[in-house]
């Protein structure tokens, strides 16, 4: 089976940088992705990492290592409209196709 | 080019009864699947259609049943609502199955179950 571990809540500060942890344990890995969904609104892709090492895309960087089960998701110079849910999600390889598992996010609230 | 589309995006059944939710994926996308929200659970995968055909199946009861049409529209049914089935239901389209990690999401269908 799956299992994914991300912490339930963080709060920081407008400018400031964040990281959000994942672990996971899976059979079958194909690769990890990072979404974000506002209160209120669909799930949006941020990121997706099947190699280990650095994804940068502009404020947002993801990390992965499948050696240790392990991903981060690096948010730098946060805005306010950063707060929302952070969902990492586990791409397996099921019945021929590839199947997502999602944690149960992780909600980020910037304050000013 | 248009998102993903729900529809209806509220509604509320009591205990027992049935009900279809609809999901339009964006154009040329032939992958659909659905998942289930809630505080408790997080997103949980319902099933995936791809060309018609059901591809994979979380691990929910066969109340909950979906299918694909032609046009890659899908829907999803639940019958003898329970009031647990009180969710929001998520439907997502991908071109293929899914590889490279981008699901599009549409808003959901908000159930709620007295």
């Amino acid at each position: 089976g799956q299992n994914i571990d991300q912490p339930t809540e963080m709060t920081a500060t407008e400018g400031a940088i964040v990281q959000i942890n994942c672990t996971y344990q899976t059979s079958g890995f194909n690769g990890l992705f990072w979404y974000q969904q506002h209160a209120g609104e669909a799930p949006t892709f941020l990121s997706y990492n099947v190699l280990d090492g650095l994804e940068e895309k502009g404020r947002f960087s993801s990390f992965l290592s499948r050696s240790k089960g392990y991903s981060y998701l690096l948010l730098k110079e946060l805005q306010m409209k950063d707060s929302a849910s952070y969902l990492c999600a586990v791409s397996s390889v099921s019945g021929g196709s590839y199947i997502p598992t999602f944690g149960r996010g992780t909600s980020l609230i910037v304050h000013p | 080019k248009a998102g993903v589309t729900q529809t209806p995006r509220y509604l509320i059944k009591t205990r027992g009864q049935q009900v279809t939710l609809s999901c339009s994926p964006i154009s040329g996308h032939r992958s659909v699947s659905w998942y289930q929200q809630t505080p408790g659970q997080g997103l949980q995968f319902l099933f995936e259609y791809f060309s018609e055909t059901q591809r994979n199946k979380g691990n929910f009861p066969g109340r909950f049943s979906g299918r694909q049409f032609s046009n890659s529209r899908s829907e999803m049914n639940v019958s003898t609502l329970e009031l647990g089935d009180s969710a929001l239901y998520l439907c997502a389209s991908s071109r293929s199955s899914g590889r490279t990690g981008e699901l599009f999401f549409g808003e959901g269908s908000r159930l709620t179950v007295l």
